[in-house]
């Protein structure tokens, strides 16, 4: 059963760099045609989609975020990971890892998500 | 209008029928995608495609799409339903996706 768990720190300072990584298990990250997705939510807020990639090397940006956005896959790990530039208060999220296929209509399963505050 | 907009809230009794509604653009070119989300919890996914509901998911979830709106359907409330419900769309104009705001669903 495919499972994916989020790391990286809960604390980030304000102009600093978030950055974080979803480890892929028990299927393989180049397995047939599957894309990568960072998803975050506001405490208390909705969902926002932050961008999604394929091992291939395509990838999709929300335009909101796309200045200080990247996402990159490791296939030797089968992990994919995220980096935020600039961050600020505004960043601060539950932030989620999931899976979509070529259609990018449909997120499943998802990671339990991690919490990153931005404070000094 | 690249957006997806849903009621912020909605109650139903225990056991009637509650439709949970998602408008946008976007839903004229791409099936909507339904999430449950509860408290301290990830989403999970309970409906997609046209009307497809993943394993595990029971049947009184129901999705369905006219125009440029969708909605999910829960025939037979029950207490374990209440929840954040979010519906997500493809973007028409790319690669991107959406999210509708949320709907929280009372279960009384």
């Amino acid at each position: 059963q495919l499972q994916l768990q989020e790391s990286g720190p809960g604390l980030v300072k304000p102009s600093e760099t978030l950055s974080l990584t979803c480890t892929v298990s028990g299927d393989s990250i180049t397995s047939k045609n599957y894309y990568w997705v960072w998803i975050r939510q506001p405490p208390g807020k909705g969902l926002e989609w932050i961008g999604t990639v394929h091992h291939s090397g395509s990838i999709y940006y929300n335009p909101s975020l796309k200045s200080r956005v990247s996402i990159f896959v490791d296939t030797s790990k089968n992990q994919f990971s995220l980096r935020l530039t600039s961050v600020a208060a505004a960043d601060t999220a539950v932030y989620f890892c999931a899976r979509t296929d070529y259609t990018l209509t449909w997120f499943d399963p998802w990671g339990q998500g991690t919490l990153v505050t931005v404070s000094a | 209008s690249s957006e997806l907009t849903q009621d912020p809230a909605v109650s139903v009794a225990l056991g009637q029928t509650v439709r949970i509604t998602c408008l946008g653009d976007s839903l004229r070119s791409y099936y909507a995608s339904w999430y449950q989300q509860k408290p301290g919890q990830a989403p999970i996914l309970v409906i997609y495609g046209q009307n497809t509901r993943p394993s595990g998911i029971p049947d009184r979830f129901s999705g369905s799409s006219s125009g440029n709106g969708a909605s999910l359907t829960i025939t037979g409330a029950q207490a374990e339903d209440e929840a954040d419900y979010y519906c997500h769309c493809r973007d028409s104009t790319g690669n991107l996706a959406l999210f509708g705001g949320g709907t929280k669903l009372t279960v009384l």
